[in-house]
């Protein structure tokens, strides 16, 4: 199985500041032959399901604010909140679907300094 | 709109069964792959399960191998896990969730899931 590691655990940020959350996985998640990172980024708030944020690593779904951007590639990979917003407090997920079963990060947890 | 509604979670005892269907709405159903996720309370997300567009392709989390079973029924467009020998660990929300691309010709069974439902509690004690 592909283990995914996000760092930190948790983060907090005065508001319009950046937001910065790691994800590793244990082994590359590059699709060579399409050059595309099988990884997405979720939000989850309590009591609401998750959200797709970003999928490829960095193509961010229909409607998701360009403060949210994701870079990276093969292991390593980054999601950024440029200017960090109240309602943007949540939790932040990586996912990959490079193989079976997909698995999930941790998760870190963005709150408000 | 597009729209997942879960439902079958309740309290049931250990080694118990519970059956959890998702109905679909505002999409193809037939295009898409189909996952189910949870969440235990305080906890991360858990892929639990998925199938493939047309079925052929199943996939399960290793702590509900051999004791989940999906399914699907396109003509009702809805999505099941079938959850056997259940453990008090299995207790969690179960969400239903929608694929992101369409599965035909697609490369790979499934890829992120774009829509999610309200989700379903499973709560498995004694």
């Amino acid at each position: 199985d592909i283990v995914m590691t996000q760092s930190p655990d948790s983060l907090a940020v005065s508001l319009g500041e950046r937001a910065t959350i790691n994800c590793k996985s244990s082994q590359s998640v590059l699709y060579s032959s399409e050059n595309r990172n099988y990884l997405g980024w979720y939000q989850k708030k309590p009591g609401q399901p998750p959200k797709l944020l970003l999928y490829w690593a960095s193509t961010r779904e229909a409607g998701v604010p360009d403060r949210f951007s994701g870079s990276g590639s093969g292991t390593d990979f980054t999601l950024t909140i440029s200017s960090l917003q109240a309602e943007d407090v949540a939790v932040y997920y990586c996912q990959q679907y490079y193989g079976t079963p997909l698995t999930f990060g941790g998760g870190t947890k963005v709150e408000i300094k | 709109e597009v729209q997942l509604v879960e439902s079958g979670g309740g309290l049931v005892q250990p080694g118990r069964s519970l059956r959890l269907s998702c109905a679909a709405s505002g999409f193809t159903f037939d295009d898409y792959a189909m996952h189910w996720v949870r969440q235990v309370p305080g906890k991360g997300l858990e892929w639990v399960a998925g199938i493939n567009w047309n079925g052929v392709s199943i996939g399960y989390a290793d702590s509900v191998k051999g004791r989940f079973t999906i399914s699907r029924d396109d003509a009702r467009n809805s999505l099941y896990l079938q959850m056997n020998r259940l453990r008090p660990e299995d207790t969690a929300l179960y969400y239903c969730a929608k694929d992101i691309f369409r599965g035909r010709g697609a490369p790979t069974a499934w890829f992120g899931m774009d829509v999610w439902g309200l989700g379903t509690t499973v709560i498995v004690s004694s």
